[in-house]
């Protein structure tokens, strides 16, 4: 089916794991981002991509690491994970002159 | 100072009401804007996007005043489904794509 897919859906990690949020659409789009969502500050860039191997920070990349190797798949690591990093992770990708499109987010715990 | 500022509210209205709400955005160049909707913590989606000339999508209008740098969307006759959270989005020039989210205004339409 054609879209934007996360998973998973939902995700419990222990602090200091690394944990990687997958992310594939499926228009080839050149653009893809991924955001978190914390109650109380709204919808905040962590990278972004412009294309194949194109990738930069956002506004709260610390802690996350992101490849591009193919257009179609975004994933999201974080190296080791901290209790702050709780939060809905959604990605999202554009063409160039359009709005976003976003998966359905990745709601994660870390305990 | 916030780059997109809007009214959290919450938003009570009953059903038929007509609602509106505002959003102002710091950068003067910004290029396009947008309104997106949110369910619940589930993934935004795009409501529509906003026109210097104003435009409409059924009981939807949204206006834009660049001079001002304000805009606004206004809902006629809300139904029960309108309830949500409507996100104002900007998009700044050279920020290569990167859609910068207000926190939203939450309404309720009251049966």
């Amino acid at each position: 089916d054609a879209g934007i897919t996360q998973s998973p859906r939902y995700k419990i990690t222990e602090t200091g794991r690394q944990v990687t949020l997958m992310c594939h659409q499926t228009w080839s789009h050149s653009y893809m981002f991924w955001y978190r969502q914390d109650l109380g500050h709204g919808l905040r860039l962590i990278y972004y991509s412009a294309a194949a191997d194109i990738t930069d920070k956002g506004e709260v990349p610390d802690g996350y690491v992101v490849s591009r190797s193919k257009t179609e798949n975004f994933p999201l690591t974080l190296e080791s994970a901290t209790r702050s990093q709780t939060s809905v992770y959604f990605c999202a990708s554009s063409e160039a002159n359009g709005g976003y499109t976003f998966g359905s987010g990745t709601r994660l715990t870390v305990v | 100072r916030k780059e997109v500022e809007q009214d959290p509210g919450p938003f009570n209205v009953p059903e038929g009401a007509t609602v509106a709400f505002n959003c102002t955005y710091s950068n003067s160049a910004s290029q396009s804007f947008f309104w997106y909707r949110q369910d619940c913590r589930k993934e935004p989606k795009l409501l529509m996007s906003v026109y210097s000339s104003g435009n409409e999508d059924g009981r939807f209008t949204a206006q834009l005043n660049r001079a001002s740098q304000y805009i606004s969307l206004l809902i006629r006759d809300s139904k029960l489904s309108d309830s949500a959270t409507y996100l104002c989005v900007v998009l700044y020039p050279g920020s290569a794509r990167q859609l910068t989210f207000g926190s939203g205004t939450q309404l309720t339409v009251l049966p």
